[in-house]
This record gives C-alpha cells, sequence and structure tokens, in this order.
C-alpha cells in the first residue's frame, strides 16, 4: 500500500527556519516525481514544486521560486519543504503528494502538515 | 502559468440529483487535467486523470469529459458523501496549476 506520511504540526515566530517532512512507503521511492502544495486556511490550492528524489532533479512554481526548498534523502525515502526565514503568510496546510508518473496527476496524498507562524 | 478558472464558484444541489462541474485552461492542455475531491479536514483525493479515467476505487457516477481548454465533472446521482469541494488541475509541460475550486452543498 502507497503512503505518504507528513511529520506533525509546527508552531513558530516569523524569521525562524523550518523543514518538514513526508515520507514515503509501499513503493520505489525513487521511481516517482513527489510534488508540495500549499492551502491557505479557507483557501484553494497552489502547488508549489516537485522533486524526483531519484536524481533530486526539482521544479519550482513561478510563485514559489526562491520562497521554500525542496529536496530530498533517498537513503530514508522522505522528501522536504523548508523555509530559512518565514512569515506570517506562510501559515497554511502542506501536502505532500505522489505524482502517478512524470508530467502526470497526483495520485496519492500526505496528511498534511498545519504550519502556523505567529509572534 | 496556466490559468485554471472553476465555475460556478458554489453549486447547490439536492440529494439523488446530478451535478455538473465546470473548469476552463487559460490555453490548451490537451487531455492533461484532473480532478480531486476535498472534504474538510481532509487531503484531496485524485477522482480522475487524463481529463476522463477514473482512479482506483472511484465510483462510477463520477464521471469527467472535455480537451483543450474545456473540462466537465458530472456527478450523475449526488449521494451525501459527495457534499465536499471539488478541483481540476492542469499538468501541462511542468506546469501543475489548479483551478479555485467548486463547493457542492446540499440544496
Amino acid at each position: 500500500e502507497v503512503q505518504l506520511v507528513q511529520s506533525g504540526a509546527e508552531v513558530k515566530k516569523p524569521g525562524e527556519s523550518l523543514k518538514i517532512s513526508c515520507k514515503g512507503s509501499g513503493y520505489s521511492f525513487t521511481s516517482y516525481w513527489i510534488g508540495w502544495v500549499r492551502q491557505m486556511p479557507g483557501k484553494g490550492l497552489e502547488w508549489m514544486g516537485i522533486i524526483y528524489p531519484g536524481d533530486s532533479d526539482t521544479r519550482y512554481s513561478p510563485s514559489f521560486q526562491g520562497q521554500v526548498t525542496i529536496s530530498a534523502d533517498k537513503s530514508i525515502s522522505t522528501a522536504y519543504l523548508q523555509w530559512s526565514s518565514l512569515k506570517a503568510s506562510d501559515t497554511a496546510m502542506y501536502y505532500c503528494a505522489r505524482l502517478r508518473g512524470a508530467g502526470s496527476s497526483w495520485h496519492y496524498w500526505g496528511q498534511g502538515t498545519l504550519v502556523t507562524v505567529s509572534s | 502559468e496556466i490559468v485554471m478558472t472553476q465555475s460556478p464558484a458554489t453549486l447547490s444541489v439536492s440529494p439523488g440529483e446530478r451535478a455538473t462541474l465546470s473548469c476552463r485552461a487559460s490555453q490548451s492542455v490537451s487531455s492533461n487535467l484532473a480532478w480531486y475531491q476535498q472534504k474538510p479536514g481532509q487531503a484531496p483525493r485524485l477522482l480522475i486523470y487524463g481529463a476522463s479515467t477514473r482512479a482506483t476505487g472511484i465510483p462510477a457516477r463520477f464521471s469527467g469529459s472535455g480537451s483543450g481548454t474545456e473540462f466537465t465533472l458530472t456527478i450523475s446521482s449526488l449521494q451525501s458523501e459527495d457534499f465536499a469541494v471539488y478541483y481540476c488541475q492542469q499538468y501541462n509541460n511542468w506546469s501543475y496549476s489548479f483551478g479555485q475550486g467548486t463547493k457542492l452543498e446540499i440544496k
């Protein structure tokens, strides 16, 4: 069974750094792209970027390029989303998802990680 | 970036009736279009990909159609569990933009 398990909720202050994770299991982690999606409170879905854990090829949405860093550690089947300096506007639910293939739909989703940034 | 526009923003339908949701792309995405369902407090769930292929375990009452720039999700006979928010997503040329969502509510 394909599963994506995300790290737990985080409460941070503006200016702090953060790295959240998404651990895949039940499939070959290095063979499928993983994507990240932001959902701000009461709002819709926004794609942030995708990574291919096999070679760490990464593509970013123009809206998020330079704002976040996506990475992966294939030795532990885990993808990451990180911020170097959080803002209050980063408060949102973040989902990871596994793509069906390159340039494809997002078939399996993690449970989400809620990030709250508040002074 | 390709802009996806869904209509209507909110759709009120009675259980047992048919619901038709629309999605328009700002440029052609061929059949590279997916539909997702999201219920409160849950992650999105894939319903349709390739514009018309149901994902594993999705009931036959869900169907998708369209290509190019105009797409439709039809739910043939609404069940109580179908009331949720629905998003379309295009996946074309390394871009994966979502529509703003249609909230399907009970009439």
